[in-house]
């Protein structure tokens, strides 16, 4: 069955950059697009981008260039993305989410921005 | 970017009872739009996709419908673990949008 499993909590100062996981099992992970959200309680679901684990290829939400990188190891089926630059507004639950119609999503990571 | 707002904000209703929820893109997007469900503290999920077709493991109480700007997700006999948030997103063009969901409560 598809999986998506997303790396721990974390807890990162302001300034500072974090990266985050989200291991693909029970399907062929080259094969599927894999999209980024953000969740917060003010801005609501928030879609970031998405990257083509086949050929590396990304397109990004204008308003997160510049603040998310996405990227993928197809040796370990993982996607990643860092988030560089922290502030207070980058707290949030951060999930990946397969296909551009979302069809599974990993259990979301929560990420506190605080000094 | 295409705004996609969602009504009511809050709905309220009964076991049993038909309910439907709404959503308004501000254009048209093609029938690119999905449901999802969110619980409490889990991930959404996803219940239809372009509309008005139902993911598998999906009770069929669920459906959707609409075209243009203007869509809805109806289910036919709510039960208690409906309760949830649902929200929207239309994925016909880049960025991608979510609605800001209805949060649907047992009366």
């Amino acid at each position: 069955q598809v999986q998506l499993q997303q790396s721990g909590a974390e807890l990162v100062k302001p300034g500072t950059s974090v990266k985050l996981s989200c291991k693909a099992s029970g399907y062929t992970f080259t094969s599927n697009h894999m999209n980024w959200i953000k969740q917060t309680t003010g801005q609501g679901l928030e879609w970031i981008g998405i990257i083509n684990p086949g050929s590396g290829g990304t397109s990004y939400n204008v308003k997160f260039k510049g603040k998310a990188t996405l990227t993928v190891d197809k040796s370990s089926s993982t996607a990643f993305m860092q988030l560089s630059s922290l502030t207070p507004e980058d707290s949030a639950v951060y999930y990946c989410a397969r296909r551009g119609i979302l069809d599974y999503w990993g259990q979301g990571v929560m990420v506190t921005v605080s000094s | 970017d295409i705004q996609m707002t969602q009504s009511p904000s809050v709905l309220s209703a009964s076991v049993g009872d038909r309910v439907t929820l709404n959503c308004k893109a501000s254009q048209n997007i093609n029938k690119y739009l999905n449901w999802y469900q969110q619980k409490l503290g889990e991930a959404p999920k996803l219940l239809i996709y372009n509309t008005n077709n139902l993911q598998t493991g999906i009770p069929s109480r669920f459906s959707g419908s609409g075209s243009g700007t203007d869509y809805t997700l109806t289910i036919s006999s709510l039960q208690p673990e409906d309760v949830a948030t649902y929200f929207c997103f239309q994925h016909n063009s880049w960025p991608n949008t979510f609605g800001a969901g209805t949060k649907l409560e047992l009366k």
